[in-house]
């Protein structure tokens, strides 16, 4: 079976400086990995995803994700954070195991605090 | 691309009442995704299409919800009778293929009181 694990429900952070939400996950075969943020009363957003390739994913607003496969890791990270990223972020992970399939499983979520 | 659409936004219906929520999946999308949103348990999977079968509704919380998807541009999630524990964000969501990205649409927001 799949799983995401979000281990910090709030990260907290000063708005300029660097920052990273963690997530690691388990699953049979290849994973297929994303990253999806959401404002207050929105739906999902999708920012990056990690299928196959260079470890290191550039996506959308300044985000990037680097996909560790010995640490089964996938932590999300900017160089320098804004008031306006703050909101709600979910890891999710799908997996090729008995053959590519869709089914996209989410972490907990994350709630990213920027303070001005 | 309009998205995924959904309706109605926002939902207000009475214990015991029957609720159906409607989703608009991308044009050429073969997968289509049904979650529901609460605090409590977070984004659950409840069923899954694939080319308007329904692959995996492992998801779904009991008898009283079905879904179906008569043709590739609508689906229904159903609800009957609905009970306050419904009560959540339930989102519809579609992609083109295994690996491709996942758009999710705004959300049905149901309160059953």
């Amino acid at each position: 079976a799949q799983s995401v694990a979000q281990p910090e429900d709030q990260v907290n952070v000063a708005e300029g400086n660097p920052l990273t939400v963690k997530c690691t996950y388990s699953v049979s075969g290849n994973p297929y990995l994303f990253w999806y943020v959401q404002y207050p009363n929105r739906g999902l957003q999708f920012l990056l995803k990690y299928i196959t390739g260079d470890n290191l994913v550039k996506g959308s607003y300044g985000f990037e994700a680097e996909f560790n496969k010995s640490q089964t890791s996938f932590h999300l990270k900017k160089p320098s954070a804004l008031v306006s990223d703050s909101a709600l972020y979910f890891c999710a992970v799908s997996s090729t195991y008995g053959g590519a399939t869709n089914k996209l499983i989410f972490g907990t979520g994350t709630l990213l605090a920027v303070q001005p | 691309d309009a998205g995924v659409i959904q309706s109605p936004r926002h939902e207000v219906t009475e214990m015991g009442q029957e609720v159906t929520l409607r989703c608009k999946p991308i044009s050429g999308h073969d997968y289509l995704f049904w979650y529901r949103q609460t605090m409590m348990r977070g984004l659950e999977l409840l069923i899954y299409f694939n080319n308007n079968v329904p692959i995996d509704d492992s998801g779904m919380p009991e008898d009283r919800f079905s879904a179906k998807m008569p043709n590739a541009s609508f689906s229904t999630l159903k609800i009957q009778p609905s009970e306050p524990r419904d009560s959540a964000v339930y989102f519809c969501a579609s992609s083109a293929r295994p690996g491709n990205t996942i758009y999710f649409g705004e959300g049905s927001w149901l309160t059953v009181v």
